[in-house]
């Protein structure tokens, strides 16, 4: 079936402009993530969604940042102003949790990611 | 969560098994321990994840002592194919949450 895809697959921006990002998750999966990764570092954490419910927006950055799901599906992740150092790569994962009684831990899938470049 | 250590590079060449050890001293009873795999210009993708004693699928095998402390990732006669970034994470990421990278082992597969 298909994976989670996300588009543009790469966006140049010019710094001060506002961008948004896109996230198609996996067909059923209520569990939806939003991760960063810069050049050659670790992926980032940045907001889980449940459903259209964002339990955790912890790891965003700043208040430049935001998201939404709506329908329970597709997810935009925006960011106002960019500057320079928000170029990296923003990947975006989908789960299907287990239920509470199945004692295993989810397992995101990830999309290809979005490179983005704030010149 | 409980923070991780791994090497952050490994060398081997075609065919040999490669064995990554990470270690979560802090690792907690509800704790499972995950490992995925991420190719340049690619998203991570699951390999493999385990509680205790041995865990074995088509791609690895994944070792736990007893005590939980530690765990170690082997890749039976890896290829070129095999060249990429591995995380290991320890959580418990039952019922959803978000998943804490460290830096990973590079592992570079030579011919």
């Amino acid at each position: 079936g298909a994976g989670v895809s996300q588009s543009p697959s790469n966006k140049v921006t010019e710094k001060g402009k506002d961008v948004e990002l896109r996230c198609d998750p996996i067909s059923g999966h209520t569990a939806l993530y939003w991760y960063r990764q810069s050049l050659g570092q670790g992926l980032e954490f940045l907001i889980y969604f449940q459903g259209n419910s964002a339990p955790d927006k912890s790891g965003l950055p700043s208040d430049r940042f935001s998201a939404e799901r709506t329908g329970g599906s597709v997810s935009t992740l925006t960011i106002q102003r960019t500057q320079q150092e928000d170029s990296a790569v923003y990947l975006c994962a989908s789960s299907d949790p287990y239920p509470l009684a199945v004692r295993r831990t989810d397992t995101q899938y990830f999309g290809p990611g979005t490179r983005l470049t704030v010149l | 969560l409980a923070k991780t250590t791994q090497p952050i590079s490994m060398d081997s060449y075609e065919g040999q098994e490669v064995n990554i050890t990470c270690s979560h001293n802090n690792i907690a009873t509800n704790d499972y321990i995950t490992w995925y795999q991420q190719f340049p210009s690619q998203g991570p993708r699951f390999i493999i994840q385990g509680y205790k004693t041995k865990v074995t699928n088509e791609v690895a095998s994944l070792f736990i002592p007893a005590d939980r402390k530690s765990s170690t990732l082997s890749l039976p006669r890896v290829s070129l194919s095999d060249t990429a970034v591995y995380y290991c994470l320890v959580g418990d990421f039952n019922q959803g949450g978000k998943l804490i990278f460290g830096q990973g082992t590079e592992l570079s597969v030579k011919p």
